[in-house]
């Protein structure tokens, strides 16, 4: 069974400041691994995904997230904060080969930015 | 491009009451989902369709039937709400058996159930 864990339901930080969101899986075969943004009274939209390759992988928005199988992590970062940011991100897993909707979705992290 | 559409976006329910969900997306996906989503909890899927004509209990479908009604369409229904079902109500989409696979989401219906 997979899971996802992420640590801290609420960051706060200061526009201009660096972003880190964090999110720990399980999985007992390779996942799939995907950041998804909220915007307030919104669906969720891709941030972005690691599926095979390269393990940096960027996204929208000058986000990026690292998948490190040895530490089964998935963290999501930001160099520069942004007002606009401010949202609420979910972590989430699935196996590979089944379909992107079943996810293993974390329970969220809001992001407040402070001007 | 609408993508994923859900109606309606608000409903207020009595307990008792029934009411349907509808979905459609139109990038001609195979598979959608329908999932809840409630404070601190995340998103837990209800039930899922791999592909037109099948339907499959997700993590919390109890209280729910849902209908693909084809290709296009995905519809939720509560047959007697229940305070409990308060929630807000996400489908999804997602094309399967390619390495883009990520999930495509509605914009949500916020139900209330008194």
């Amino acid at each position: 069974a997979q899971s996802v864990t992420q640590l801290g339901s609420h960051v706060s930080v200061s526009e201009g400041a660096l972003v880190l969101l964090r999110c720990n899986y399980s999985s007992s075969v390779p996942p799939y691994l995907f950041w998804y943004v909220q915007y307030p009274n919104q669906g969720l939209q891709l941030l972005l995904k690691y599926t095979t390759g390269a393990t940096l992988v960027k996204g929208i928005n000058g986000f990026e997230a690292e998948f490190k199988k040895s530490e089964t992590s998935f963290h999501l970062t930001k160099p520069s904060a942004h007002m606009s940011d401010a949202a609420e991100y979910f972590c989430a897993v699935s196996d590979r080969g089944t379909n992107a909707g079943k996810s293993t979705f974390g329970d969220g992290t809001t992001l407040t930015v402070k001007p | 491009n609408a993508g994923v559409t859900q109606t309606p976006k608000f409903q207020v329910l009595k307990t008792g009451q029934s009411m349907t969900l509808q979905c459609a997306q139109d990038m001609n996906h195979n598979s959608m989902y329908w999932y809840r989503q409630d404070p601190g909890m995340g998103l837990r899927l209800i039930y899922y369709s791999a592909s037109e004509g099948t339907t499959d209990k997700g993590e919390v479908p109890n209280g729910y039937n849902v209908s693909r009604l084809n290709k296009r369409e995905f519809s939720l229904r509560l047959e007697s709400a229940a305070p409990s079902q308060t929630s807000v109500y996400f489908c999804a989409s997602s094309a399967t058996g390619t390495l883009n696979t990520e999930a495509f989401f509605g914009q949500g219906t916020r139900l209330t159930v008194v």
